[in-house]
């Protein structure tokens, strides 16, 4: 099946800087979503972004979309240690219904006070 | 706002016992899902539901059934707990209008088997 990676795995920053993590999938979709972890808790949705757009910004963040490389990025700006969390694209697909999201394997961040 | 919530933060279970692990939502959601989550391999999608006594198997449905009685309700259910179903598991809800919509997650099940 379809498999969302993001790059890096990991990711260490002060506090204040800015973070950005990228995503990559092989398939067509409808839309590219980010959630956010804390450890050991559910997922939260973060924002969503549709094929046919290719910036969106929400607040802090801002997620942008490349569908002609198949890659999206997150950047979160002037972060802050409660920024602290695993982040996760999930790519729905043109077809085969919701079901057929698929989550990647995450990046990890740590801001540093 | 949406409420999913998982009966369980962490449960022990012995290899060979029939687990249960509950999961009920508040906002009327067609769509409820149980994913598994370990370290390296994101989310796995282990069954789904899309209707009151509606099911369809994920990608990992082996050892694994599921229940939906009620809309509000989606059970999993380890037939035989193994070792190798040590994991976090996720249960999500979503309305089902559209692709255009996030999923809600419950808090997690942190499951051992020993």
């Amino acid at each position: 099946s379809q498999q969302g990676e993001e790059d890096p795995q990991a990711l260490s920053i002060q506090e204040g800087e800015n973070a950005t993590m990228n995503c990559s999938y092989k398939t067509s979709i409808n839309n590219l979503q980010w959630y956010r972890q804390n450890s050991g808790r559910g997922l939260v949705h973060l924002i969503l972004i549709r094929s046919n757009e290719r910036e969106k910004h929400s607040g802090r963040l801002r997620v942008t979309l490349d569908t002609s490389k198949k890659s999206s990025s997150l950047l979160i700006t002037a972060s802050r240690a409660a920024d602290t969390a695993s982040y996760f694209c999930a790519t729905v697909p043109n077809s085969g219904g919701y079901q057929k999201v698929t989550f990647g394997t995450g990046t990890k961040l740590q801001v540093i006070p | 706002d949406v409420k999913v919530t998982q009966s369980s933060r962490y449960l022990v279970k012995r290899t060979g016992e029939k687990v249960f692990l509950e999961c009920v939502q508040d906002m009327d959601h067609e769509n409820m899902f149980w994913y598994r989550q370990d370290p390296g391999l994101g989310l796995r999608l282990i069954y789904f539901s899309y209707d009151v006594k509606m099911k369809e198997k994920g990608d990992i449905p082996e050892g694994y059934s599921v229940s939906r009685e009620k809309k509000e309700r989606f059970s999993l259910i380890l037939e035989s707990a193994s070792t190798n179903q040590t994991s976090m598991y996720l249960c999500a809800s979503r309305i089902s209008a559209g692709m255009s919509t996030e999923a809600f997650f419950g808090q997690g099940t942190r499951l051992t088997v020993v």
